[in-house]
C-alpha cells in the first residue's frame, strides 16, 4: 500500500506570493492533518480534515488555509507568505479524525514539503 | 492543553549498545496515545512505537520498546543493539484526539550512532 505523498518536494517563492501544497493520503484513510516543522518552534499542528471538513484548527494565522476534496487528498493553501513561513510543511494521514476511536487516529506521514520564502 | 518534554537535545551511543532516550508529558485527558517518531535526514517521519494509556504493559516492537509509567507521567524509548541506520531525530508525541491540537510533540532528540 503506497504511504503518504506530498508535493512538491522543494518550494521557493518570495515574499508576499502564495502557495498551494499538496497531500495524498494512504488509500482508505480519510482523515488528513497538516503540520509546521521549524527549527525554532519545532513541530506545530495546522489543522485537520474529514470528510472534507476542517474538523480542528491550532493557532496559526487566517493565511494559512486547506481543503479536502471528496477522494480524500488534500492541499493547503499560504497567502501572502512571509520570512517567517520558510519551513518544513508535514502531511499526516490516519483512518479516523480525532472525537472518534483513538485506536483509528494513528498518524502516518509523508516525507514533507520544504518552502524557502526568500 | 498538553505538553511534551524531551530534555535530551542529543545523544551518542556506540553501535551495538543500548540507549534511552526519555521524555515526559502531561495531559488533563484520560484517555489518550503516546508516540515515539523517528525523522532521519530524508525527513520522513516514521512511526516507531505507540501505546495506549489505559494498558499497563509497556509496548514492544523489535529492538524498541518503551518503559511508560503513567503515574509519573513518564514515557522513554530504549533502543536494543543500536544499528547505524537508527541514527535520526527522535520525537516523542501525545495525542487525545478530543482538542484542537492534533499531535503535540516534544522538541526532539537527536540520536547519533558511533561505528
Amino acid at each position: 500500500k503506497a504511504g503518504v505523498t506530498q508535493t512538491p518536494r522543494y518550494l521557493i517563492k518570495t515574499r508576499g506570493q502564495q502557495v498551494t501544497l499538496s497531500c495524498s493520503p494512504i488509500s482508505g484513510h480519510r482523515s488528513v492533518s497538516w503540520y509546521q516543522q521549524t527549527p525554532g518552534q519545532g513541530l506545530q499542528f495546522l489543522f485537520e480534515y474529514f470528510s472534507e471538513t476542517q474538523r480542528n484548527k491550532g493557532n496559526f494565522p487566517g493565511r494559512f488555509s486547506g481543503r479536502q476534496f471528496s477522494n480524500s487528498r488534500s492541499e493547503m493553501n499560504v497567502s501572502t507568505l512571509e520570512l517567517g513561513d520558510s519551513a518544513l510543511y508535514l502531511c499526516a494521514s490516519s483512518f479516523g479524525a480525532s472525537g472518534g476511536a483513538l485506536a483509528k487516529n494513528i498518524q502516518y506521514f509523508g516525507a514533507g514539503t520544504r518552502l524557502s520564502v526568500l | 492543553a498538553q505538553t511534551v518534554t524531551q530534555s535530551q537535545p542529543e545523544m551518542s551511543v556506540q553501535e551495538a549498545e543500548t540507549v534511552t532516550l526519555s521524555c515526559t508529558y502531561d495531559t488533563s485527558e484520560s484517555d489518550y496515545y503516546l508516540f515515539w517518531y523517528k525523522q532521519p535526514p530524508s525527513r520522513q517521519m516514521i512511526l516507531v512505537i505507540r501505546q495506549e494509556a489505559y494498558k499497563q504493559q509497556n509496548a514492544t516492537e523489535n529492538r524498541f520498546s518503551v518503559n511508560f509509567q503513567k503515574a509519573a507521567k513518564s514515557f522513554s524509548l530504549k533502543i536494543s543493539d543500536s544499528q547505524l541506520g537508527d541514527a535520526a531525530m527522535y520525537f516523542c508525541a501525545s495525542y487525545s484526539g478530543g482538542g484542537a491540537d492534533g499531535l503535540t510533540f516534544g522538541k526532539g532528540t537527536h540520536l547519533i550512532i558511533q561505528p
